[in-house]
């Protein structure tokens, strides 16, 4: 696609539910981090792909939090028994090359856990 | 752990003044990246800086990475109200995993 698609756009999830969402990065893209940004927040590193392979996932709040991209392209993010500590808007980016580049950053998921 | 800071935190300026953003650091920043983000929308990214002392313009726009690579700013020329967002800079602190600022946003009056 020509950016990076996120999915859903919005979720509501009643407290100890799991939610799983999608990121779709820029075909071909090697590197994939998923960011979590409260409100009026900057956005904090959860973790980071390099094509299949989770390097760094040192930013993930809990156990409760799991992320994926077992082909090294579509990424999800699951969190089990969601708590209303982990609303938020959940950014994905991604990125041509290893190191130092340019990230694309999708549209976001935005979770509020009642 | 690192800690990137940005003053101001807010900044509401009349259409045509000029607006600067500066990022500071407790530790040496490693490669500077500044991104804009609208209200509602997402980080949109505007320039890298690697080198000590390195300035870049664009447009409007100038961006500049101290000589001790311990701060940055960006500077904005005439403000338009097309430049209302959050303008956020990050650090790759040497590796993949960029540590974003806390913001300044701009707000533009007409």
């Amino acid at each position: 696609g020509a950016g990076v698609s996120q999915s859903p756009r919005y979720k509501v999830a009643k407290r100890g539910q799991d939610v799983a969402l999608r990121c779709d990065p820029i075909s071909g893209h090697v590197s994939l981090f998923w960011y979590q940004q409260a409100l009026g927040q900057g956005p904090e590193f959860l973790t980071y792909f390099q094509n299949e392979a989770q390097l760094d996932k040192s930013g993930l709040p809990s156990d409760r939090f799991f992320a994926e991209r077992p082909e090294g392209s579509v990424s999800t993010l699951k969190i089990q028994r969601t708590q209303q500590e982990d609303s938020a808007v959940y950014l994905c980016a991604s990125s041509a090359r290893r190191g130092v580049t340019e990230a694309f950053f999708g549209q976001g998921t935005r979770l509020t856990v009642v | 752990g690192q800690q990137v800071m940005q003053i101001p935190q807010y900044q509401h300026v009349q259409e045509g003044e000029d607006f600067t953003t500066y990022c500071n650091s407790s530790t040496t920043l490693s490669n500077i990246q500044w991104y804009k983000q609208r209200p509602g929308g997402h980080p949109v990214f505007l320039i890298q800086l690697v080198k000590s002392g390195e300035v870049k313009k664009q447009k409007r726009l100038t961006f500049q990475f101290g000589e001790a690579k311990k701060n940055s700013s960006l500077h904005i020329t005439a403000t338009q109200t097309t430049d209302v967002g959050t303008y956020f800079c990050a650090d790759d602190s040497g590796t993949y995993k960029y540590i974003f600022g806390t913001g300044t946003r701009l707000k533009v009056l007409a």
